[in-house]
């Protein structure tokens, strides 16, 4: 298995709402990110997990909360967001941070529309 | 600081016209550097990168040390090339940035 899978693939909810992105990998490695993309943009990296163990964290704001529950899964939860957080969300992978291993496999995303 | 900058939004072609999307960096270090291609409704996905110096879908892409670059060249562009390309850059410890990237188009 060379992908990673993230559901869902779309999610719409309101600023109370409480949600979860989930995404996961079969491939072994051990480093796991989430990026932010608007329309049209690059992605944004959000939190970089290494060895299951949050390694960096771009100044994302704590509505956002990642977690790393094993090596192969990686979520991102959602709690009182704002409209202006609508965007797709990806997750990709590497089999580390360092060396030769910083190729990044990427999931399709999950879209959100916060409302 | 690290910073890659494609200067190019928008490289429009006719097809079987050669093709190259420029790509410059700034990084004091040995930094790795890979483009990413992201076709209409797909995944990003790894085009090149750097340290393995192949040539994938006729594309190439060589590392200037001297003119901090690593632009992407194809000779003949064809309308299945069509899309978003992304130049990164990634050093020990650290995560992918991403250039703002260049839309290709290719028309027949």
């Amino acid at each position: 298995d060379t992908e990673v899978t993230q559901t869902p693939k779309h999610l719409v909810m309101g600023m109370t709402n409480k949600k979860s992105l989930k995404c996961e990998q079969h491939m072994g490695h051990r480093a796991m990110y989430w990026y932010k993309q608007k329309a049209k943009k690059p992605p944004e990296l959000m939190f970089v997990y290494s060895y299951e163990k949050l390694s960096i964290n771009e100044s994302v704001p704590s509505r956002f909360s990642p977690e790393c529950p094993n090596s192969s899964l990686l979520n991102l939860h959602l709690h009182a967001l704002q409209p202006e957080d609508s965007a797709l969300y990806l997750c990709a992978s590497s089999q580390d941070i360092t060396g030769n291993g910083r190729e990044l496999f990427f999931g399709e995303g999950s879209r959100l529309t916060v409302l | 600081a690290q910073r890659v900058t494609q200067p190019e939004k928008l490289l429009s072609v006719f097809k079987g016209a050669p093709v190259e999307l420029k790509c410059n960096y700034s990084y004091s270090g040995s930094p790795e550097l890979f483009w990413y291609v992201q076709y209409s409704r797909q995944r990003l996905q790894l085009l090149l990168r750097h340290i393995s110096r192949e040539s994938i879908k006729g594309f190439t892409a060589d590392l200037n040390k001297g003119e901090t670059s690593f632009h992407l060249k194809k000779p003949f562009a064809q309308e299945e090339d069509s899309a978003m390309y992304y130049c990164a850059l990634s050093s020990a410890g650290t995560a992918l940035i991403f250039g703002k990237g260049t839309t290709l188009s290719v028309s027949s």
